[in-house]
């Protein structure tokens, strides 16, 4: 079975300091990977995801991942952080391998951002 | 090309009723799968149809159900509406269901159970 945990419900950066949100899964082969934004009163919106290849991820507005197989971790950063980066932040997971698990999502952080 | 459109957007039921949500996935996806999400348990899978066929189900009691038609259009209903099912209900299509499609979600609809 597949899990995966998002550290801190709630964190808040300063406008232009890094941004860090983190992600660790628990699996029996490494997943695919993907992180998803949540802008209020909107679904779900795909930032990035790791597949195979390069480690490190490039998504929209600015943010990448680096898939750590060693650490179990698909931690989520931006350089310099936004007004309109405040938004609800999921990792998910999905397997590998064709069989019956589905995209299972962490519990979500929540990022504000300080004027 | 349009994105997931789920309606009604949303809705205010009373506890014992029934409720009808639709979603009608991007063109030419086949798959589409229903998310609950609520403050206290976040986001939990309710189920997936590749097909119109149920091909999993999440630990939901029988009260929600699903299905999928020819067109890849889906609905899912809730019967004997209770408090705690007032949640904002999201769907996502994908192209199929192998482990690497991105699920494209609509914006929900929220339902608030009095």
């Amino acid at each position: 079975a597949q899990s995966v945990t998002q550290l801190g419900s709630h964190v808040s950066v300063s406008e232009g300091a890094l941004v860090l949100l983190r992600c660790n899964y628990s699996s029996s082969v490494p997943p695919y990977l993907f992180w998803y934004v949540q802008y209020p009163n909107q679904g779900l919106q795909l930032l990035l995801k790791y597949t195979t290849g390069a480690t490190l991820v490039k998504g929209i507005n600015g943010f990448e991942a680096e898939f750590k197989k060693s650490e179990t971790s698909f931690h989520l950063t931006k350089p310099s952080a936004h007004m309109s980066d405040a938004a609800e932040y999921f990792c998910a997971v999905s397997p590998t391998n064709f069989g019956n698990e589905k995209l299972t999502f962490g519990t979500g952080t929540r990022l504000t951002i300080i004027p | 090309k349009a994105g997931v459109t789920q309606t009604p957007r949303y809705l205010i039921k009373t506890r014992g009723q029934q409720v009808t949500l639709s979603c009608s996935p991007i063109s030419g996806h086949r798959s589409v799968s229903w998310y609950q999400q609520t403050p206290g348990q976040g986001l939990q899978f309710l189920f997936e149809y590749f097909s119109e066929t149920q091909r999993n189900k999440g630990n939901f009691p029988g009260r929600f159900s699903g299905r999928q038609f020819s067109n890849s259009r889906s609905e899912m209903n809730v019967s004997t509406l209770e408090l705690g099912d007032s949640a904002l209900y999201l769907c996502a299509s994908s192209l199929d269901v192998t482990g690497a499609n991105v699920l494209t979600f609509g914006a929900g609809s929220r339902l608030t159970v009095l």
